[in-house]
């Protein structure tokens, strides 16, 4: 099973609109999260890093995390068609390696 | 500039064939991964390092074998390519607690 879950699968999202997108871990030993974009043929990139409660925000990008139910979630407001990717969440457990979800494919619509 | 660099870029072997993944990072980090990436699954974690002659096993460790020679460089080894392992291969390299920066990928397919 799958120990970081992302939902939605996919998402459109019009240009200039919101894009929220959900991720949870179910592994209660894992310290902290990030985000990834992946464009279409690219490698991932890092994103956002999320550590403590609360939220963080980057320009258009904003992440939120709750510790306690291992939930962060990232919003893309303002969201152009450079934004439509693949976004992966990341799950970091001390002492061992970050593991990702299965993604969120993004597409803006013009 | 941080860079971590895999060879090669594209790669097609046999049912049953060998081969070597490389995959070399110039950042002086200590950890070093192996992903593999397939549509549905996201990235899955191979094995990792956390130096030169260390290796973890990950979440998908069977049918691949990996070895760190030393801290720039790490190898995934396929002894017996199946198609199964037809996937698109990532390599990263990190400090501790750090995001990983990925390589480029090597797309591998096993006919």
């Amino acid at each position: 099973q799958q120990k970081v879950q992302q939902s939605p699968e996919s998402l459109i999202v019009p240009e200039g609109g919101m894009a929220s997108l959900n991720c949870t871990s179910s592994d209660r030993n894992v310290d902290y999260f990030w985000w990834y974009r992946q464009h279409s043929g690219k490698s991932p990139k890092m994103l956002m890093s999320i550590f403590s409660n609360g939220e963080k925000e980057e320009g258009r990008f904003t992440v939120h995390l709750n510790k306690a139910s291992l939930h962060t979630s990232l919003h893309i407001r303002d969201s152009q068609p450079s934004d439509s990717a693949l976004y992966l969440c990341a799950a970091y457990q001390g002492g061992r390696a970050l593991i990702f979800g299965t993604g969120t494919t993004v597409s803006v619509s013009p | 500039e941080a860079a971590v660099t895999q060879s090669p870029r594209n790669k097609v072997t046999v049912t049953g064939g060998n081969v070597t993944l490389s995959c070399r990072q110039t950042n002086s980090h200590n950890y070093m991964y192996w992903y593999r990436q397939d549509t549905g699954h996201g990235l899955r974690l191979i094995h990792y390092s956390y130096g030169a002659g260390n290796l973890q096993i990950g979440d998908v460790p069977d049918g691949y074998k990996a070895t760190r020679t030393t801290q720039e460089d790490f190898f995934l080894l396929l002894e017996l390519a199946s198609p199964s392992q037809t996937s698109l291969y990532f390599c990263a390299s990190s400090g501790d607690i750090q995001a990983p920066l990925f390589g480029e990928g090597t797309r591998l397919s096993v006919l």
